[in-house]
């Protein structure tokens, strides 16, 4: 069955600092996978998505995500965080023909000063 | 398009009662999926359907009911809501075929049960 890692629950970081969030994923065919951001009290926004072709994916928001097949990951970067960019960060897999979209447990990014 | 549409936007329920959560499209998506979001939790699927007349059971399907009489609509029955269903809950919809599929969510119900 297919699943989503995110291993790391909570980071902070610093204005103006790079960001990498972590997403592992498992899947027995080519993945479908997605990245949303979700700001306190708000829905669902799609950041980026890959489906196929380049493994570098660029999205909204100077977001962007680098899918490694040999290590099943698909990573989220950001050279220079915002403080608007403190939220929660979903990692999803899935989610083409008749087969669902599964979620990771999510990553909640601080922005300090 | 209106998009992925839910009520209610909120509710409060007590503990046995009954109520059901409505969940609409108008982008004639085959596929809608009703998910659950609780702290530290993620998103996690409930039910699911692929189309009129076909649903089927998520992750977490115990104490919800669902059915798909129209490609529109997809509600979600909570037929005696218990205090662990307090979440806020997602619709989504997305075509099942092409090449770009994407999932489109609606804002999202708050339950309270106590």
């Amino acid at each position: 069955a297919q699943s989503v890692t995110q291993p790391d629950i909570h980071i902070t970081v610093s204005e103006g600092a790079s960001l990498e969030l972590r997403c592992n994923y498992s899947y027995g065919a080519t993945p479908y996978l997605f990245w949303y951001v979700q700001s306190p009290g708000q829905g669902l926004q799609l950041l980026l998505k890959y489906f196929s072709g380049d493994t570098l994916v660029q999205g909204i928001k100077g977001f962007e995500a680098e899918f490694k097949r040999s290590q099943s990951s698909f990573n989220l970067r950001k050279p220079s965080v915002h403080w608007s960019d403190a939220a929660e960060y979903f990692c999803a897999v899935g989610g083409s023909g008749n087969t669902p979209l599964v979620f990771g447990k999510g990553t909640r990014l601080s922005v300090i000063a | 398009n209106a998009g992925v549409t839910q009520t209610p936007k909120f509710q409060v329920l007590k503990t046995g009662q009954s109520m059901t959560l409505q969940c609409a499209q108008d982008m004639n998506h085959e596929y809608m999926s009703w998910y659950r979001q609780d702290p530290g939790m993620g998103l996690r699927l409930i039910h699911y359907s692929v189309g009129a007349g076909i649903t089927d059971q998520g992750e977490v399907p115990n104490g919800y009911n669902v059915s798909r009489s129209t490609t529109e609509d997809f509600p979600l029955r909570l037929l005696s809501a218990a205090p662990s269903q307090t979440s806020v809950y997602f619709c989504a919809s997305r075509p099942i075929q092409g090449p770009q599929e994407t999932q489109y969510f609606g804002p999202g119900t708050r339950l309270l049960v106590l």
